[in-house]
């Protein structure tokens, strides 16, 4: 069946430091996959995406890996900083490409 | 350029009450999608809605319903409420058909007493 999930609910790192979320899902005819970030009170802001025919892909300090043989995302977060802290979902759309399909989310949190 | 916008951004309701949350979409955007998010959860997928239709809807009963607008906005009611429909109500946009990336409003906070 269709899911997603994270392998760890809550990650905390020091400020400078890289920041790596993991994340796997099922079903491997899963063509795009989102990250979002989604701070307290707020709703999830896009942060990168993802399709199947790419490996990585690369925006402002974030780096999204896709590994298709073992069914996993990463999202890397690099140089982090207080204001990345948050909940991170990964994100994929069902068979029918309507709707999104969230896992239970990571909690980063960054100390200075 | 304007994001998506949602209305109230909180509301309590009693109980077998009625409520109706309201989205408009991001400019250029024709799809709009509702999300029931519950505390600590991810977001769950109720129904879009493209071209005025509900194209595709989730685990949802039937006490949740919708409507898209000719100029793409949309409402989520929610009849009857039960104490377990208090959730964040997150609305999201995209343009078109197929696998676009939805951007989300801030939510409508429900809480049901």
């Amino acid at each position: 069946g269709e899911n997603v999930g994270l392998h760890l609910p809550t990650l905390s790192v020091q400020e400078g430091d890289n920041s790596i979320i993991n994340c796997a899902y099922s079903n491997s005819a899963s063509d795009y996959f989102i990250w979002y970030k989604q701070e307290s009170g707020k709703g999830p802001q896009f942060i990168i995406d993802i399709r199947s025919n790419m490996d990585k892909r690369q925006g402002q300090r974030v780096t999204v890996l896709l590994n298709k043989t073992v069914k996993h995302l990463s999202l890397q977060i690099a140089a982090t900083q207080p204001g990345d802290s948050a909940v991170y979902f990964c994100a994929e759309f069902n068979q029918a490409g309507t709707a999104l399909i969230f896992g239970k989310g990571t909690t980063l949190s960054v100390s200075s | 350029d304007a994001g998506v916008t949602q209305s109230p951004t909180h509301l309590i309701k009693t109980r077998g009450q009625q409520v109706t949350l309201r989205c408009s979409p991001k400019s250029g955007h024709d799809t709009v999608s509702w999300y029931q998010q519950a505390l600590g959860q991810g977001p769950q997928f109720i129904f879009q809605y493209y071209e005025e239709e509900e194209r595709q809807r989730g685990n949802f009963p039937d006490r949740f319903s919708g409507h898209q607008f000719p100029n793409y906005s949309s409402e989520l009611n929610v009849n009857a409420l039960l104490l377990g429909d208090s959730a964040l109500y997150l609305c999201a946009s995209s343009r078109g058909q197929g696998m676009e990336t939805q951007y989300f409003g801030p939510g409508t906070r429900l809480l049901v007493l």
